[in-house]
């Protein structure tokens, strides 16, 4: 079975502008969690979604946002970036959410 | 609101020791998971071993195990026979379905191997 696969890996971004990430979970994997890393304030929950339902929410701004996809595959969206967002979002998925988390790689982004 | 502490900023050891490592949370809660996840420069999280709550037993796989002091709330990882490709980052995160399943991560450990 292929990972988690998360797009792009990489990315460059000025303030203001909007971006959107990208997460395919393992197949047969319906629940989809992010997480941001950064290293102030190290890796915080974004949200959890779940059968094309977000399930669960961090403690973020609603700059931040995301969506589930009926094939499970996931987007994060972050509009009117600040430098502050510049982090690297990790997606993990599992079946059901309540078993082992399956990460990707990860999207570092930066805001210049 | 769940914590988990990781005191150790950095820690290093000899190819072919034992480390241990320290992680200490605060929760109210009885039913709850705890995980050490190792993150190497491919940034991959990587789940090393996971604890449940209600278990006495402390958790082993191959040379990593656990001691799980629930009163103490404290969760070690001990890493035996220490090889190269353990060197990464740490983190040990707690879970609770109460709090939606979602992952509270400690501040993480670097671990640096020296052969």
């Amino acid at each position: 079975k292929a990972g988690v696969t998360q797009t792009p890996r990489y990315l460059i971004k000025t303030r203001g502008q909007q971006v959107t990430l990208s997460c395919s979970p393992i197949s047969g994997h319906r629940s989809v969690s992010w997480y941001q890393q950064t290293p102030g304030q190290g890796l915080q929950f974004l949200f959890e979604y779940f059968s094309e339902t977000q399930r669960n929410k961090g403690n973020f701004p609603g700059r931040f946002s995301g969506r589930q996809f009926s094939n499970s595959r996931s987007e994060m969206n972050v509009s009117t970036l600040e430098l502050g967002d510049s982090a690297l979002y990790l997606c993990a998925s599992s079946p059901s959410g309540y078993e082992k988390l399956f990460f990707g790689s990860g999207t570092q982004l930066s805001v210049l | 609101a769940q914590t988990v502490t990781q005191s150790q900023p950095e820690m290093s050891v000899q190819e072919a020791e034992t480390v241990t490592l320290s992680c200490t949370y605060d929760t109210s809660e009885s039913d709850y998971y705890l995980f050490w996840y190792k993150q190497p420069p491919s940034r991959q999280m990587i789940l090393v071993i996971r604890q449940e709550a209600y278990k006495q037993q402390n958790a082993t796989e191959n040379r990593f195990s656990v001691n799980f002091q629930k009163a103490a709330k404290s969760f070690s990882l001990k890493i035996s026979d220490s090889q190269l490709g353990d060197a990464a980052m740490y983190f040990c995160a707690y879970r609770s379905a109460a709090q939606g399943n979602k992952l509270v991560f400690g501040a993480g450990t670097i671990l640096r191997v020296k052969s």
